[in-house]
């Protein structure tokens, strides 16, 4: 079984600049979630979708983040305008649904903001 | 306070020792736990959860869960240089709610 597949692995922006990610989650995966981990820190939720719904959002910079899973597969993660305290690694995982006690995490994005 | 501490480490243990990974959390309404392993540059793996209290073995891991002091360990058994990675413990508050993850210890084990 393919895992979850995370793009571009790497990203150089400036600050102010805007920048997107990609996650394919794993097939039949109905749950999918992205995290914002800083370095040093543990991975912080910034937003979780059950099929194309979101579930919960609470800790997403809305101001300045988006993210949307059209027809619950694929999802992109949008930042605009990008800050220097945006540089962290932004990892997608999935789960078959929310009940589940697994999560499969993507190789990640490493943002760096210049 | 935050809502899943760790100490930071680095904790060194020699091969072949057992090594001990504490984590608290301060939801005292959570109800499932979660070991991941992060080994340096790469994207976590789930190592075992647990959601009752006592202990719950996989080969050389066990998860310890004490909700009344809302504390969960894991050991690791025959420690392995393979084993030198970061462990984030996870809290999760509802069956489908999100997962708080501390910021991880740091295990070096010395050959």
């Amino acid at each position: 079984e393919a895992g979850v597949a995370q793009s571009p692995r790497y990203k150089i922006i400036e600050k102010r600049q805007s920048v997107a990610f990609w996650c394919n989650p794993i097939s039949g995966h109905a749950t999918l979630y992205w995290y914002q981990q800083i370095l040093g820190q543990g991975p912080k939720l910034l937003i979780q979708f059950q099929n194309n719904g979101v579930v919960d959002d609470s800790q997403l910079p809305k101001d300045r983040f988006s993210a949307e899973r059209l027809k619950g597969v694929d999802s992109t993660l949008k930042i605009q305008p990008a800050k220097l305290e945006d540089s962290a690694v932004y990892l997608c995982a999935s789960s078959p649904d929310a009940r589940s006690y697994e999560q499969y995490f993507g190789p990640g994005t490493r943002l760096t903001v210049t | 306070q935050k809502e899943v501490e760790q100490n930071s480490g680095p904790l060194s243990v020699p091969e072949g020792a057992i090594a001990s990974l504490n984590c608290t959390y301060s939801d005292r309404g959570s109800q499932s736990f979660f070991w991941y392993r992060q080994y340096s540059g790469k994207s976590p793996e789930l190592i075992m959860f647990i959601y009752s209290n006592g202990d719950k073995e996989d080969g050389r891991f066990t998860a310890q869960l004490n909700k009344a002091s809302q504390y969960v360990s894991l050991l690791i058994r025959d420690s392995q240089p393979s084993d030198s990675a970061t462990y984030l413990c996870a809290v999760r508050n509802t069956n489908a709610g999100k997962s708080t993850f501390g910021d991880g210890t740091t295990l070096t084990v010395k050959p």
